[in-house]
């Protein structure tokens, strides 16, 4: 069974430009999440999907957006692009809709560069 | 408020040492809490969780954690460290609004 892609691996983007992020959970997993890693702020929560609708979202500004599709997978969107949104960008995904409380399958993230 | 806290941001343990991570929580009922590792440039990967019942849980690569309610702990262990066993490890836990939340993390090194 394939694990959680993302997709780009690797992404350099200027400031003012926007970015689309995408993640494709396990086969037969309904819910994705996002994580925005760095290293001063270590993981922090950006929404969760369950079945097209988001369930949860974190502290972010609205230049931060993602949507789920039918078929479970995931994109999420940065407009407006600031230095500070250099980070990697973790997608997770999980068989039932709470993932508080279920094994997250991580994939292995986009790097974004912000210059 | 952080809801897991990692005290310690670095540990450096000599190969074939034991090893003891800390993780504390804060929240009112029993957690369900987890221990995750990520190699460098790598998502994260489960180690084990706790949700009820016995507090030593086991996990995978020889991994332990015990849950003390009286200490607010969750602590990971693991008798011999392996070098293949550097890494960062994050504890994670429901923060007040019941969401997911990860401690700082620890990062290990090990001496050959």
């Amino acid at each position: 069974k394939a694990g959680v892609t993302q997709t780009p691996r690797y992404l350099i983007k200027t400031r003012g430009q926007q970015v689309t992020l995408s993640c494709s959970p396990i086969s037969g997993h309904r819910s994705v999440s996002w994580y925005q890693q760095t290293p001063g702020q270590g993981l922090q929560f950006l929404f969760e999907y369950f079945s097209e609708t988001q369930r949860n979202k974190g502290n972010f500004p609205g230049r931060f957006s993602g949507r789920q599709f039918s078929n479970s997978r995931s994109e999420m969107n940065v407009s407006t692009l600031e230095l500070g949104d250099s980070a990697l960008y973790l997608c997770a995904s999980s068989l039932y809709d709470n993932p508080r409380r279920e094994k997250l399958f991580f994939g292995s993230g986009t790097q974004l560069s912000v210059l | 408020a952080q809801s897991v806290t990692q005290p310690d941001i670095h540990i450096t343990v000599s190969e074939g040492a034991s090893l003891e991570l800390r993780c504390n929580y804060s929240y009112g009922a029993t957690p369900y809490l987890f221990w995750y590792v990520q190699s460098p440039g790598q998502g994260l990967q489960l180690l084990l969780k706790y949700f009820s019942g016995d507090t030593l849980v086991q996990g995978i690569k020889g991994f332990e954690a015990e849950f003390k309610r009286s200490q607010s702990s969750f602590n990971l262990r693991k008798p011999s460290v392996h070098w293949s066993d550097a890494a960062e490890y994050f504890c994670a836990g429901p923060n007040a609004g019941n969401m997911l939340t990860f401690g700082g993390g620890t990062r290990l090194m090990v001496k050959p």
